[in-house]
């Protein structure tokens, strides 16, 4: 079946500091990949996303690749602010429908000033 | 107001007791899911809609049921609580589509079963 890995943190960074979680997956036949953020006290929304190999999603400073050779989909920033301070979730939608997305099991990041 | 409102946002009950988590949306979305969150699982899928007349179980549906009572309205029951339901449970709705359909998520509730 589809899966997803990432760290679950958490991750301190000082402000300004360059960011990388690392999300790798397993998935049959084209899957697209999302990036989700949580911040405290609140729902989950969509970063960004790719849908195709070597697509790029960007968002907010935050840029992840498709890399389907690598299958992975980091998530990267070059220069991070305490509002950063969130759990960020990877996410594989398959082809079947959203109902069948599997979310990997969130990164904390905590950035400090 | 946000576009999808869950209530309660906090809620301790006693074990074997039954509770109701509600969930409406403003989107105007057909398609509405019930998740819960633990620390080290992520997310994972109670129960999913895609119309009032259409009800499907996700992968841990066992001591959960739902009821879609109007396109923008979904809840989800514990019938009998247990300690292990103790959790933090996000509604969330999505627009038709598959592969690029982006979920609009709720505030989420917390749940404490004691």
């Amino acid at each position: 079946g589809n899966s997803v890995t990432q760290m679950e943190g958490p991750v301190t960074l000082s402000e300004e500091a360059f960011l990388t979680i690392n999300c790798t997956y397993t998935a049959t036949g084209y899957p697209s990949l999302f990036w989700y953020v949580q911040y405290p006290g609140e729902g989950l929304q969509l970063l960004l996303k790719a849908t195709k190999a070597d697509d790029k999603g960007s968002n907010k400073g935050f840029e992840a690749t498709y890399r389907k050779e690598t299958t992975s989909f980091h998530l990267e920033k070059g220069s991070v602010q305490v509002s950063d301070s969130a759990v960020y979730f990877c996410a594989l939608y398959p082809s079947g429908g959203y109902q069948k997305v599997t979310f990997g099991i969130g990164t904390k990041l905590q950035v400090i000033p | 107001d946000a576009d999808v409102t869950q209530t309660p946002r906090n809620r301790i009950t006693k074990t074997g007791k039954r509770i109701m988590l509600e969930c409406s949306q403003t989107k105007g979305h057909d398609r509405m899911y019930w998740y819960r969150q633990d620390p080290g699982l992520g997310l994972r899928l109670i129960y999913y809609s895609f119309d009032v007349k259409d009800i499907n179980k996700g992968e841990i549906s066992d001591g959960y049921s739902v009821s879609r009572q109007a396109q923008a309205k979904f809840s989800l029951s514990l019938e009998s609580a247990i300690p292990n339901q103790t959790a933090l449970y996000f509604c969330a709705t999505s627009g038709p589509g598959t592969m690029n359909t982006e979920a609009f998520f709720g505030q989420g509730t917390r749940l404490t079963v004691v």
